[in-house]
């Protein structure tokens, strides 16, 4: 079946350090992919996505490409802030399989000053 | 309001009794999930709707666990008789349709004594 898997955390940097998220998938056909962001005490946040091959989904600094010969989705971001804490899941779903998404584990990231 | 309201935020209960946990979703969104998000299982898919009608029940853990929506609005998940492994915090989610990026409420935490 459909899988995701990303690095284990937590992941701790230091302010303005570069970071990057492994995620890797296992799905038939062509699914969209998708990061969620959790800050504590809230819910989860969609943060970039990516619907087919080669896309690059970018957001608030965060990038990450749409890589089908790796079957790879890795999160990063060239500089990250202490604001930047947070859990951040990697996520899919094919089109046909009602939508619903399949996650990944989830990494948190904590950043200090 | 703008955003996927669910209700209570907190939800304390004794084992054995029923509950009811309520989700709001986004107007026009005709789509609905429902997640579940406890410690060692990450996020779980429990159940989508397409209006009124529930085509993907695969994630419900048991027969203890039902969902329904009314209107093509509001859903409730009941979970009868409730266990210690129920506690976990509860997630919805909707979207305009079910290929569209889905967008979460803040999660009711249910806690089992």
């Amino acid at each position: 079946g459909d899988s995701v898997t990303q690095m284990e955390g937590p992941v701790t940097l230091s302010e303005e350090a570069f970071l990057t998220i492994n995620c890797t998938y296992t799905a038939t056909g062509y699914p969209s992919l998708f990061w969620y962001v959790q800050y504590p005490g809230e819910g989860l946040q969609l943060l970039l996505k990516a619907t087919k091959a080669d896309d690059k989904g970018s957001n608030k600094g965060f990038e990450a490409t749409y890589r089908k010969e790796t079957t790879s989705f890795h999160l990063e971001k060239g500089s990250v802030q202490v604001s930047d804490s947070a859990v951040y899941f990697c996520a899919l779903f094919r089109s046909g399989n009602t939508g619903k998404l399949i996650f990944g584990q989830g990494t948190t990231l904590q950043v200090k000053p | 309001g703008a955003g996927v309201s669910q209700s209570p935020s907190n939800k304390v209960t004794e084992k054995g009794k029923d509950v009811e946990l309520r989700c709001d979703p986004i107007s026009g969104h005709t789509a609905l999930y429902w997640y579940r998000q406890s410690l060692g299982q990450g996020l779980e898919f429990l159940i989508y709707f397409q209006g009124n009608s529930a085509p993907d029940k695969s994630g419900l853990p048991s027969d203890r666990f039902s969902a329904e929506r009314t209107g093509g609005s509001v859903s409730t998940l009941t979970i009868q008789r409730t266990q210690q492994e129920d506690s976990a915090v509860y997630l919805c989610a909707s979207s305009f349709q079910d290929n569209q990026p889905q967008h979460f409420g803040d999660g009711t935490r249910l806690s089992i004594l």
